[in-house]
C-alpha cells in the first residue's frame, strides 16, 4: 500500500513487560513522527527523526521509551517495563521534508493489563 | 508550554444545521492545521493556514486563521452525517523546532 502502516494493529501485554511497535512510513519520507492518544485527547508528540537521526525526543515520557530508525525508513518504538498508564493508542506519521504534511498510520492500541 | 485549547468539546447537531468549532491558545503559532480523524484510523488533514486572518474554504468548511495567529475556527455549513467524526487543530510553535502541538478534540455528531 501506498499509506503509512503499523503493526501489530492491537497489543495487549502485561505490567512489566517489553514491546516493540512497527512503522513502515511512506516510501522515500525523510521525516517520521511518533505520537501516544489516550483516550479523548488529542495526539501527544513523542519523537520526530530526520532520516536515522532523532532531531527531537523531547516528547519521550521517560527512558522507559526509546525509538530507533536505523537506515532512514522503518522505525521501532520501544516501551521498556511497560505500565498500565503506557496503554494508549500510538501513532506514527510520515512527511516527505520536516514540516511537509503529515500523513498519519491507523495506530497501534497497547492495552498493558 | 503552548497549549491549544478546543471548544466545545462535543457536539451533536441535526443534519442541515451549521456549526463552528473553535482552537484557541496563549502562545502565536507558525501554521495552524485542522485535521479530522474517525474511529480506528489516524488523522488525516484537512488544511493548513499560516497567515494571519487567513481564510480558506474546503466545499462546505471554512476555516478562519486569526489575525495574531492564536486562534483559528472551523465552520461547516449545512452538516451532513458523513462530517461525524473528531476534529482536532495542530499548531507548530516559533520555536525553532518541528514539533506539533494538538488539541484535545471536538467529538462532532451529525444526526440524520
Amino acid at each position: 500500500g501506498a499509506g503509512v502502516s503499523q503493526t501489530p494493529s492491537n497489543k495487549v501485554t502485561e505490567k512489566g513487560k517489553y514491546v516493540e511497535l512497527r512503522c513502515d512510513p511512506i516510501s522515500g519520507h525523510t521525516a517520521l513522527y511518533w505520537y501516544r492518544q489516550s483516550l479523548g485527547q488529542g495526539p501527544e508528540f513523542l519523537i520526530y527523526f530526520q532520516g536515522t537521526g532523532a532531531a527531537d525526543d523531547s516528547g519521550l515520557p521517560n527512558d522507559r521509551f526509546f525509538a530507533v530508525r536505523p537506515e532512514g525508513s522503518v522505525s521501532t518504538l520501544k516501551i521498556q517495563r511497560t505500565e498500565r498508564g503506557d496503554s494508549a493508542v500510538y501513532l506514527c506519521a510520515s512527511s516527505a521534508i520536516m514540516s511537509d504534511t503529515q500523513y498519519f498510520g491507523p495506530g497501534t492500541r497497547l492495552t498493558v493489563l | 508550554t503552548q497549549l491549544l485549547e478546543q471548544s466545545p468539546q462535543f457536539l451533536s447537531i441535526q443534519e442541515g444545521e451549521n456549526l463552528t468549532v473553535y482552537c484557541n491558545s496563549s502562545s502565536v503559532f507558525s501554521s495552524l492545521q485542522w485535521y479530522r480523524q474517525e474511529p480506528g484510523e489516524g488523522p488525516v488533514l484537512l488544511v493548513t493556514v499560516v497567515t494571519g486572518g487567513e481564510v480558506k474554504k474546503l466545499k462546505r468548511l471554512t476555516f478562519q486563521f486569526g489575525d495574531a495567529r492564536k486562534d483559528s475556527s472551523l465552520h461547516i455549513t449545512a452538516a451532513q452525517p458523513g462530517d461525524t467524526g473528531l476534529y482536532l487543530c495542530a499548531g507548530e510553535g516559533l520555536t525553532g523546532g518541528f514539533k506539533t502541538i494538538f488539541g484535545a478534540g471536538t467529538r462532532l455528531f451529525v444526526k440524520a
